[in-house]
């Protein structure tokens, strides 16, 4: 069954630094979303990306934040300069047409 | 303001027991959809079911079924014969106004199926 792939699954950076999560839809998805979600708290929506663009963010996703479908497949959220409230665990997801979404496993980030 | 609310943070019962899991949603839309995620230990997000705001039949799959009722904003999850691999936090969400992508999570209900 096709998914929804995220690299790497844990990330340590240090406060201040810059750190890119990537992931790979499903292939034929259009659809595009970044979530967080902070240790035992519930899911919040970052941002949907549609046609290359942005389609909506919250207003989690500050400046601070950028994504970006640089080659067809990969689907990155960047966050500039890191600070420790963005350790949370960041999912990538997907959709063909907005029937149904699929995640990914995830991302852990921990900022020291 | 649109909410998912539920209210049951833990839940426990033993193998073999049925339980029920309570979602309320707050909404002045007539068009929404509605869903039902699992998160077992290792993390993932695993999608269950979505129910569009036209559709109030109930709905089971195997050991699980949803029951929706609009009169009461209400989308609930049923667990029939609980198993230890029902073991979860479970999510319901709801995408407003439509198809957007979006989803609203509620907080979530840890659910322990003990032996």
């Amino acid at each position: 069954e096709p998914e929804v792939t995220q690299t790497p699954s844990h990330q340590v950076t240090q406060m201040g630094q810059e750190v890119i999560l990537r992931c790979v839809p499903i292939s034929n998805h259009l659809y595009f979303y970044w979530y967080r979600q902070i240790l035992g708290q519930k899911v919040e929506f970052l941002v949907s990306f549609y046609n290359n663009e942005i389609s909506e963010k919250s207003e989690i996703f500050d400046d601070q934040f950028s994504v970006e479908r640089p080659d067809g497949s990969n689907f990155t959220l960047k966050i500039r300069s890191t600070k420790l409230e963005d350790s949370a665990m960041y999912f990538c997801a997907s959709s063909p047409d907005l029937s149904g979404y699929t995640f990914g496993s995830g991302t852990r980030l921990t900022v020291v | 303001a649109q909410k998912v609310t539920q209210a049951q943070t833990e839940i426990s019962v033993v193998e073999k027991e049925d339980v029920t899991l309570d979602c309320v949603y707050e909404t002045r839309d007539t068009t929404y959809y509605l869903f039902w995620y699992k998160q077992p230990p290792s993390g993932e997000l695993v999608f269950l079911i979505r129910r569009n705001s036209f559709d109030e039949q109930n709905e089971i799959s195997g050991r699980y079924s949803w029951n929706f009722q609009k009169s009461t904003s209400s989308f609930n999850f049923t667990i029939t014969a609980s198993q230890v691999v029902d073991s979860a936090v479970y999510f319901c969400a709801s995408d407003w106004s439509g198809n957007t992508g979006k989803l609203i999570f509620g907080q979530g209900t840890t659910l322990q199926v003990k032996p």
